[in-house]
């Protein structure tokens, strides 16, 4: 079945500190990569996706990326949180294998001021 | 644009009533996802439309759900009789031309409690 992990239920960080939140995805042939976020009291929202090419993604508000065919992973990386980064983060993935979406199961972060 | 419209934001029924949800796509979105979130399960997805039209419903839990989209700028996600089970939120999202592809834009969620 077509599954996606997210390594970390519950990441708690202060300002400033670095962030990486890793993803894992079930093969499953072509895919395409995003990273949604859901600010407390506000919509789920794209942060960035991946499709083809340079397997370095930029988003919005600072985030990246990577893509790892090999290890089927598409970690989300920030080099210096802040507070305002307190979020649900969930990875995606469409596998184009019979046409679904599958959400991860979400990680909250924490970043303390 | 307003963006994508839930109604009601919150729902209370008492297990067997019916229950229907309200959707507003983003004007000019030709696709419609319904998804389910939860805490056991997360976010699933439920069904989705392409021009008004079921394209995938494999993702609805049991015969009890229902979604129509009788026109290009609504849907409705029914559940009758509806379950304790069935407690969650529940995410309506549009997106453009490319369905899965394209940027999903999400409305707020209905919180549908089931005592």
């Amino acid at each position: 079945a077509q599954s996606v992990s997210q390594h970390n239920h519950h990441v708690i960080l202060s300002e400033a500190a670095s962030l990486e939140l890793g993803c894992n995805y079930s093969y499953g042939g072509t895919v395409n990569l995003f990273w949604y976020v859901q600010y407390p009291g506000q919509h789920l929202q794209l942060l960035l996706k991946y499709f083809s090419g340079d397997p370095l993604v930029k988003g919005i508000k600072g985030f990246e990326a990577e893509f790892i065919k090999s290890k089927f992973s598409f970690n989300l990386r920030k080099p210096s949180v802040q507070w305002s980064d307190t979020a649900e983060y969930f990875c995606a993935v469409n596998y184009w294998d019979g046409q679904n979406f599958v959400f991860g199961p979400g990680t909250r972060l924490s970043v303390l001021p | 644009d307003a963006g994508v419209i839930q109604s009601p934001r919150h729902e209370v029924t008492e297990m067997g009533q019916e229950v229907t949800l309200r959707c507003k796509p983003i004007s000019g979105h030709d696709y419609l996802f319904w998804y389910r979130q939860t805490m056991m399960r997360g976010l699933e997805l439920l069904i989705y439309f392409n021009n008004n039209v079921p394209i995938d419903d494999s993702g609805m839990p049991e015969d009890r759900f229902s979604a129509k989209m009788p026109n290009a700028s609504f849907s409705t996600l029914k559940i009758q009789p509806s379950e304790p089970r069935d407690s969650a939120v529940y995410f309506c999202a549009s997106s453009f031309r490319s369905g899965f592809t394209d940027t999903q834009y999400f409305g707020p969620g209905t919180r549908l409690t089931v005592l």
